[in-house]
């Protein structure tokens, strides 16, 4: 069974730039979630999307971030205009329902903005 | 307001003896608890999980115990092994509205001495 895939891997922007992530889930998986892992701390949670609907939005900077889940499979996340603390490596998981426990998460993408 | 965290940030150990990872809790209104594996460069791997109507639950080598009346979770990893080096984070499924979300803790660096 494929993982959830991610790219690109690695970013190096400059501040006030603009970049996007991609995320494809694990087939099946209805539920989609965006996390931001900063060096040295656990992940937090900027989205998540129960098919194509957001059902937890409430920790994404909305001024700067947007995501969307256009068919209910794959996933993209914008960050205009980044800043420095948006360094950090962005995590997509899927699980089969909002309820399972089990979330299996994609290898990220290391964000550095200077 | 909700938080996991963790009492030990790092953990050395020698192969072949027993880990045991900490966690603290406050939200006690979360049903399912929650340790994830997470190596370098990859994304957090599910190890195991807890309901918060049991006490104990055990796995292939890994044990989980819940202690509601201290809010504690803790992980044990019996004859750890220099693979089980890497970083472990307790998350909690707790209910915002009619959702399910998952949050993590800050982590714990588990290093296995050969």
């Amino acid at each position: 069974e494929a993982g959830v895939a991610q790219s690109p891997r690695y970013k190096i922007i400059e501040k006030r730039q603009s970049v996007a992530f991609w995320c494809n889930p694990i087939s099946g998986h209805a539920t989609l979630y965006w996390y931001q892992q900063i060096l040295g701390q656990g992940p937090k949670l900027l989205i998540q999307f129960q098919n194509n609907g957001v059902v937890d939005d409430s920790q994404l900077p909305k001024d700067r971030f947007s995501a969307e889940r256009l068919k209910g499979v794959d996933s993209t996340l914008k960050i205009q205009p980044a800043k420095l603390e948006d360094s950090a490596v962005y995590l997509c998981a899927s699980s089969l329902g909002e309820k399972n426990t089990e979330a299996f998460f994609g290898q990220g993408t290391r964000l550095t903005v200077v | 307001g909700e938080s996991v965290g963790l009492h030990l940030p790092t953990l050395s150990v020698q192969e072949g003896d027993n880990s045991i990872i900490n966690c603290a809790y406050s939200n006690s209104a979360s049903d399912y608890f929650i340790w994830y594996k997470q190596e370098s460069g990859k994304g957090p791997q599910f190890i195991i999980d807890i309901r918060s109507n049991m006490d104990k639950r055990q796995g292939q080598r890994v044990t989980v115990l819940l202690n509601k009346t201290v809010k504690h979770l803790s992980l044990q990893i019996a004859a750890t092994q220099p693979g089980d080096s890497a970083v472990y984070f307790c998350a909690e499924r707790g209910r915002g509205g009619s959702n399910y979300k998952l949050t993590f803790g800050k982590g714990t660096l588990l290093t296995v001495n050969p």
